[in-house]
Formats: C-alpha cells, structure tokens, sequence
C-alpha cells in the first residue's frame, strides 16, 4: 500500500540532545512537508521541499533541520535550540501541482515528541 | 497578517443531526480552500475548493466557497459517530507549494 510513513510514534527528548524524526513516503511524490501541531492550534509549517537536494524554510523553522537527500525521504531534526519541542510532528507529501495550482498534501500519521 | 478562522472550536451534536461548520479567511492572493478530515492522527482530504459557488458533494459531506464574502462552509447531513474528528480548513495564497495557512480546526463530537 502506498503511503507516509512516520517513525517513531512517540519519542522524548532530553535537555541538550538533538533528536531525528523519520517520514517515508512511497507515493512517488516529488514534494514534501514538516508541520508542527500544538493542542488547539492549526498545523504550522516548519519545513519543505519541492525537489530532491532542495528544501524552505516555512514559519516556524527557527531550531529545526532538514536534508532531502532521497525523494522518499525527509528526515526533520529537532535540535537543542528548538527550546519548546513538546508538540506533534506531521509529514506530509504531495505531487507538485500544475503551473498556478496546488494538489493536495497526504499526511503521515505522525510522530509525538516531549522532553524528559 | 494573513489568516484562517475556524468556527465554531467545538461543537457537540447528536447522531442524525445536520451540521455546518465554518472558514472564514482574510489571505492576500487567494488561490484555493482545503477541507481535511482529523481523528487521532493524520488528517485525511476531503476537499478543494477554488471557485466560488460551485458546491462539493462526497456522500454526506458536502462544501462550498464564498470568495466575495471571503468564506466556506463544510455541511455534514445525517451525522454518525464516525465522524468525530477536528475539521481543519486551509488556504492556499498562490505562493510556493507548501504556503497552505491553517485554521485551528473545529472539534465535532457526534453522540449517539
């Protein structure tokens, strides 16, 4: 089945540590996404890229690392000057959408992240 | 600043009633509206929306985009308890790809 696939579920961090949330996706889908959600808030991009070896900044990419070395793979690190990690990491992908239009993004289901 | 306004946060019905929830957005450059679908954890799509009222329909869902009062609305008919989830709107500004703004989503809780 093709889909994204997000690991770990859960994860916890330490003060000081870097951690590396992994998003997979088998879509064939040439366009990647890092949201964050806090509880009662909208999603807020961190990171994404349109193709491989090239990636943006979104809102909210201050303390975040990306690398798209691989289509399939979009690894996001949250490092220790991310001072608030506590939230839930979404991938999501998509194709790119024609010249002045959009497709839909497709979600993993995510990665829980809290400090120890 | 652009942004996406979700009402109502939360909403509790009973089985079988009709729902309408609502987006309202003020986005320089409006391009497109998408509607997904949140239960415990990845949002599933559910609709775009870029021209105005031309309304769609996906079995008891149905949306529809207003781009002169700069709204839409996302009705559920006849609700299940499966359709209890957070309704996420967001809008496309006609920026780079990933440039979709966000509401903060309407929890729907159907008893039964």
């Amino acid at each position: 089945d093709g889909g994204i696939t997000q690991s770990p579920k859960y994860l916890f961090r330490k003060e000081g540590q870097n951690v590396t949330l992994s998003c997979e996706q088998n879509l064939n889908h040439d366009a990647m996404y890092w949201y964050r959600q806090d509880p009662g808030q909208g999603l807020r991009l961190i990171y994404y890229s349109q193709i491989v070896n090239d990636f943006q900044k979104g809102d909210i990419a201050e303390g975040y690392s990306v690398s798209r070395e691989k289509k399939e793979s979009f690894p996001l690190t949250v490092t220790s000057a991310q001072k608030n990690p506590t939230a839930f990491y979404l991938c999501a992908s998509s194709i790119n959408g024609p010249r002045g239009g959009i497709q839909p993004q497709h979600f993993g289901d995510g990665t829980r992240l809290s400090i120890l | 600043e652009d942004k996406v306004v979700q009402s109502p946060l939360s909403l509790v019905v009973h089985e079988g009633d009709t729902v309408t929830l609502n987006c309202s957005y003020e986005v320089t450059n409006f391009r497109s509206l998408l509607w997904y679908k949140q239960e415990k954890k990845a949002p599933t799509f559910l609709f775009m929306l870029t021209s105005s009222g031309i309304e769609k329909k996906s079995g008891r869902l149905s949306s529809i985009l207003d781009k002169k009062e700069l709204f839409s609305i996302l009705n559920i008919t006849a609700t299940q308890t499966g359709d209890s989830a957070v309704y996420l709107c967001a809008v496309w500004d006609g920026g780079s790809q990933g440039n979709l703004i966000f509401g903060k989503g309407t929890k729907l809780s159907v008893k039964p």
